[in-house]
């Protein structure tokens, strides 16, 4: 019953290469979230989506491509992969249109570590 | 320039005593304030959310104030225990009463707490 849901959890590759994450919710949520926490602890928002809307763009390289192929799942992926985007990448949901309440549930984390 | 920022890096306090986590920003004016707990290895968790024209907030052992002239959320965990021992982040959304559920994070202050 795991609410958010990421894959992989962990993921070694070389630089220069391309990989996806992958993140699916069955909260029913219509927001979805893309965070990178890197070594120092910071957790720092990348995406957003809003029923498959793009919303929150921050400066992030063009490398990263964030794709919504519905609202139950947003993939991100990297091209090109540099040793500086090893980090701890999180997946997160809301449902945003509720006034009551904001808060966000995060997926697990998948662990990048580019060699 | 803009800032959010919790006080100190680790807190290490016994168990069965309060623990009191800091929150500080700048510059911003937020519609609301968040505290997640993280543990090692795992995503953040939402604890509770406190609104700008609220003052406390409380959940079991948890309690959050929120001073907007002071620009600071106190965070008491009240008679601890090692379970509580991880880290506390506290979020702000930077736009006050924007509905895209943007959050900044603060750097997170760990919470050891001793038997």
């Amino acid at each position: 019953d795991t609410a958010v849901s990421q894959t992989p959890k962990y993921l070694v590759t070389q630089m220069g290469n391309d990989k996806s994450i992958k993140c699916e919710q069955n909260l029913g949520h219509d927001t979805m979230y893309w965070y990178k926490q890197d070594s120092k602890k910071f957790l720092k928002i990348m995406f957003s989506y809003n029923n498959k809307e793009l919303i929150i763009n921050e400066t992030v390289p063009n490398r990263f491509s964030p794709k919504s192929p519905d609202k139950a799942h947003l993939n991100l992926h990297i091209n090109s992969l540099e040793l500086g985007d090893s980090a701890v990448y999180f997946c997160a949901s809301s449902q945003i249109t509720q006034v009551s309440s904001y808060e966000q549930y995060f997926g697990p984390g998948t662990r990048l570590t580019v060699t | 320039s803009q800032k959010i920022e919790q006080n100190s890096e680790a807190l290490n306090i016994q168990e069965g005593k309060t623990a009191t986590l800091t929150c500080n920003y700048t510059n911003y004016s937020p519609a609301y304030l968040q505290w997640y707990r993280q543990d090692p290895g795992r995503g953040p968790v939402f604890l509770l959310l406190i609104r700008e024209n609220e003052k406390e907030k409380r959940k079991e052992r948890l309690k959050v104030t929120f001073d907007t002239t002071l620009k600071q959320s106190l965070f008491h965990i009240t008679a601890s225990q090692p379970a509580d021992s991880a880290t506390y982040l506290c979020a702000l959304d930077p736009h006050g009463s924007s509905n895209t559920g943007k959050l900044i994070f603060g750097q997170g202050t760990t919470l050891q707490v001793k038997p």
